[in-house]
């Protein structure tokens, strides 16, 4: 089945420690974006990629950092420096930057 | 950078009702798309419509785009509709910008 994996679906980290959500999709996408939501809000957008080994810092990249070795996948990897990490997160990806966006099924991440 | 509004906010309907969910954007955009965010979070496609309007069963949308705004009419409501609804406009600085949502509640 084509589409966009995010694993694990639960995460629990203890304060201070750093965390790596993973994203795979086999659809063959050059674009792919993490997404933020908190509780009863909107989604914001972490980082995105537009092509293999290149990546832009969204509206609120402080305390994650992004990698893109290969086209199929995009790890988030929430970091120490961020100060309130519990949060739902969602990755998206498209065939090119404009064209339809597709969304895996997000991992919870809760700081305990 | 651009700005994504939606309205209403929050909206409560009995089943069998019609509703439309309106998205106002700042700036002109190359792409909209119109999402349905069910209980376990996931980000269901509903439209993908930088311009005119596509119709899929009893939902519909509509992109104005030159008066920068997006409709999505939901017809003969049912229980099944509730949930979060986004729209998400896909700027030229290569990424979507996503609203606030609008909370639907479909009443029995």
């Amino acid at each position: 089945d084509g589409g966009i994996t995010q694993s694990p679906k639960y995460l629990f980290r203890k304060e201070g420690q750093n965390v790596t959500l993973s994203c795979e999709q086999n659809l063959n996408h050059d674009a792919m974006y993490w997404y933020r939501q908190d509780p009863g809000q909107g989604l914001r957008l972490i980082y995105y990629s537009q092509i293999v080994n290149d990546f832009q810092k969204g509206d609120i990249a402080e305390g994650y950092s992004v990698s893109r070795e290969k086209k199929e996948s995009f790890p988030l990897t929430v970091t120490s420096a961020q100060k309130n990490p519990t949060a739902f997160y969602l990755c998206a990806s498209s065939a090119q930057g404009r064209t339809e966006a597709f969304f895996g099924q997000g991992t919870r991440l809760t700081v305990v | 950078g651009i700005q994504v509004e939606q309205s209403p906010p929050d909206l409560i309907l009995q089943e069998g009702a019609n509703s439309t969910l309106r998205c106002n954007f700042s700036d002109s955009v190359n792409n909209l798309q119109w999402f349905h965010q069910n209980p376990w979070g996931q980000l269901i496609n509903l439209f993908y419509i930088p311009s005119g309007t596509k119709q899929n069963g009893r939902l519909s949308a509509t992109t104005v785009a030159t008066e920068r705004y997006s409709l999505l009419y939901i017809s003969s409501s049912q229980t099944t509709d509730s949930g979060v609804y986004f729209c998400a406009a896909y700027s030229g600085t290569y990424k979507y910008i996503f609203g606030t949502g609008t909370r639907l509640k479909v009443l029995a």
